[in-house]
C-alpha cells in the first residue's frame, strides 16, 4: 500500500525558508491519476490546503500564500517538495503531505496522508 | 474562495447515539464534497467522498448526503473510536477548502 512520509527541519527562525520533503513508497508517484498535495494545520486549529502538483503539470497554490510557496516533484526519487519563504510565527503548524484523487468522481479527495511533521518558528 | 460553514462546532454525545454534522457551501459545488475524521495527534482519515460515497474500509455507520449546497455526514450509532473532530472539504475549485471542524465528545 502507498505510504507518505514527511521530512525536514522542525525549527526555523523568522524570515527563513521552510523546506519539506514527502517521500512516497509503495507505488510510483507517476502511476495513477493523483495530485500530490501539502496541507497544514496550526496547533488547535483547522486544515488549510497549501497547494498540489500533478507530475508533468504546473503546480497550483493557495492564493493566500502569495508568491512565498512553491511545490515541485522529483519523479526519479519518488518525492515531492514544499518550499515556503520568509516564514513567520503564523506559519507554525503541522504540515502534512497527502495524495488527492484525480478522477472526476473522486476529484480532490485526500485518501492517503503522511503522519505530519511539526514546524515551529521562533 | 468557496466558503464552508460547518455546524455545529462541537457536540456531546453518548455511545450509540445518532450524530448529524452539516456543511453549507457558499456556492454550488456539484458533489465535490468530502468528509474526514481526525483523531487527536493523527492525520485526517477520508470517510466519504463525492458527498455520499463511502471510502473503502470505512464502517457502514457513516453516510453522507447532499441537498443543494447543504451536505450532511451522519453517524448512525456512535462508537468509542468516533470521538474525534470531523471536517468537510470542497474539491470543486481551487483553493480546495475545509470546514472549521466539528468536535464530537
Amino acid at each position: 500500500q502507498v505510504q507518505l512520509q514527511e521530512s525536514g527541519p522542525g525549527l526555523l527562525k523568522p524570515s527563513q525558508t521552510l523546506s519539506l520533503t514527502c517521500t512516497v513508497s509503495g507505488d510510483s508517484i507517476t502511476s495513477g491519476n493523483y495530485y500530490w498535495s501539502w496541507i497544514r494545520q496550526p496547533a488547535g486549529k483547522g486544515l488549510e490546503c497549501i497547494g498540489r502538483i500533478y507530475p508533468g503539470e504546473s503546480p497550483k497554490y493557495n492564493p493566500s500564500l502569495g508568491s512565498r510557496v512553491s511545490i515541485s516533484v522529483d519523479t526519479s526519487k519518488n518525492q515531492f517538495f514544499l518550499k515556503l519563504t520568509s516564514v513567520t510565527a503564523a506559519d507554525a503548524a503541522v504540515y502534512y503531505c497527502a495524495r488527492a484523487r484525480g478522477e472526476w468522481e473522486r476529484l480532490g479527495a485526500f485518501d492517503v496522508w503522511g503522519q505530519g511533521t511539526t514546524v515551529t518558528v521562533s | 474562495d468557496i466558503q464552508m460553514t460547518q455546524s455545529p462546532s462541537s457536540l456531546s454525545v453518548s455511545v450509540g447515539d445518532r450524530v448529524t454534522i452539516t456543511c453549507r457551501t457558499s456556492q454550488t459545488i456539484s458533489s465535490h464534497l468530502n468528509w474526514y475524521r481526525q483523531k487527536p495527534g493523527k492525520a485526517p482519515q477520508l470517510l466519504v467522498y463525492s458527498a455520499s460515497i463511502l471510502q473503502s474500509g470505512v464502517p457502514s455507520r457513516f453516510s453522507g448526503s447532499k441537498s443543494g449546497t447543504d451536505f450532511t455526514l451522519t453517524i448512525s450509532s456512535v462508537q468509542p473510536e468516533d470521538f474525534a473532530t470531523y471536517y468537510c472539504q470542497q474539491s470543486y475549485s481551487i483553493p480546495w477548502t475545509f470546514g472549521q471542524g466539528t468536535k464530537v465528545e
